[in-house]
Formats: structure tokens, C-alpha cells, sequence
């Protein structure tokens, strides 16, 4: 089976910062790798599709790359609303769509 | 406008038993595979199953094979879950989502609590 890893698990930073997360695959997962933020008491919304797509309606501050096993989620001036929850979701195949274990990123 | 709306969710004794169901509008339901996906309280998210556009293909994470049974019923344009054999560990809000092949999961629903307890 496919295992996801982020780091970190948990980011302190300021509104304006550029922030990265990290997400690695146990093995290759060509670019079939989606991003999703998350607030408490709410449904994940989609940010990043195959690696590097933004998803309509997302702010172009948010980015993805990478391939194969190594990607990272980019915001590149953290704002107020951007505090939350990511994950990273492999669907590399239907048979087993898994997700990383989340970064929760906080106020500094 | 695409909606995916959860219900079914409730207190249930371990061992016993409970359906969810996903109704869904705004889409053709029958073009698009549709997944579960559960959080436990405090905890990430997991992928619990799926299932293809006609029913003829679906999948489980390891921890509830045998137990969980996804189906839908596109006449209905609806998604369920049959949770058998419950226990404490199933306790998770529940979520359905749209499960494309470009982008993965693009539309979730609200999600509904599943509270396994005696």
C-alpha cells in the first residue's frame, strides 16, 4: 500500500510569510497528488489537483509541484484566512486513495 | 450548483448496525465515481471506499473489509454506506465526496457524525 508522510505537522507563521508543506509517497505516485484545506467543523475543499493544477476559484497564492514522491504545497503570502488544516491525497489508483496525516497551520 | 448532502449518522452500540445515505444534485451522478471518506474526532482524514459510475467496481480501506459495503442507487441519485459490526474506532464524522480520476476528491458534502459507544 501506498503511505503518504507530511511535514511538518504543525507550522507557526505570521499573515505575509511564504509557507511550504511537504508530502512524500512511498513510492511513485506519477503527479496524481491533490492538495485539500480544511477548517474546523467543515468538509476538506480541493485546492491542488495532479500536483500542480489550481482549482477554480482558489487564490493564485496557493501552488503545487513536484512528481514522483516528493511535493509541496506552496502559499506564497500567508493570509488571515489561510490559517487551517492541509492535506495531501494520493489517487494515484481508485483501489486505494489515501491521505497524509495533515499540517495544521497556526498563528505565530 | 453541485450538493452533496449526508444523512443517516447517530449514537450506535458496538457491534450493531447503521446505513448512510449521500444524496447528490446539481451533477450527473451516474457519470462519477463516489467516495467515502471518515474523520475521527481531533484526528485526519481517512478514505474509507469507493465506487465506480455503474457499481461494478469498489474498494475499502483495509480496517473495515467485510464490515462496510458501499452501493448507490443512480436512479436515486443517491450513495450509501452500510456499516455492520461497529466499533468504538468507527466513531468519525462521515463524509461523501465526488472521486474523479483528474482531480480526486472536487465536492464534498457536510458530513454526518457516527458515534459508536455503550
Amino acid at each position: 500500500d501506498i503511505q503518504m508522510t507530511q511535514s511538518p505537522s504543525t507550522l507557526s507563521a505570521s499573515v505575509g510569510d511564504r509557507v511550504t508543506i511537504t508530502c512524500r509517497a512511498s513510492q511513485s505516485i506519477s503527479s496524481w497528488l491533490a492538495w485539500y484545506q480544511q477548517k474546523p467543523g467543515k468538509a476538506p475543499k480541493l485546492l491542488i489537483y495532479k500536483a500542480s493544477s489550481l482549482e477554480s476559484g482558489v487564490p493564485s497564492r496557493f501552488s503545487g509541484s513536484g512528481s514522483g514522491t516528493e511535493f509541496t504545497l506552496t502559499i506564497s503570502s500567508l493570509q488571515p484566512d489561510d490559517f487551517a488544516t492541509y492535506y495531501c491525497q494520493q489517487y494515484n489508483s481508485y483501489s486505494l486513495r489515501a491521505f497524509g496525516q495533515g499540517t495544521k497551520v497556526e498563528i505565530k | 450548483e453541485v450538493q452533496l448532502v449526508e444523512s443517516g449518522g447517530g449514537l450506535v452500540q458496538p457491534g450493531g448496525s447503521l446505513r448512510l445515505s449521500c444524496a447528490a444534485s446539481g451533477f450527473t451522478f451516474s457519470s462519477y465515481w463516489m467516495s467515502w471518506v471518515r474523520q475521527a474526532p481531533g484526528k485526519g482524514l481517512e478514505w474509507v471506499a469507493n465506487i465506480k459510475q455503474d457499481g461494478s467496481e469498489k474498494y475499502y480501506v483495509d480496517s473495515v473489509k467485510g464490515r462496510f459495503t458501499i452501493s448507490r442507487d443512480n436512479a436515486k441519485n443517491s450513495l450509501y454506506l452500510q456499516m455492520n459490526s461497529l466499533r468504538a474506532e468507527d466513531t468519525a464524522v462521515y463524509y461523501c465526496a465526488r472521486d474523479r480520476a483528474l482531480t480526486g476528491g472536487d465536492y464534498w458534502g457536510q458530513g454526518t457524525l457516527v458515534t459508536v459507544s455503550s
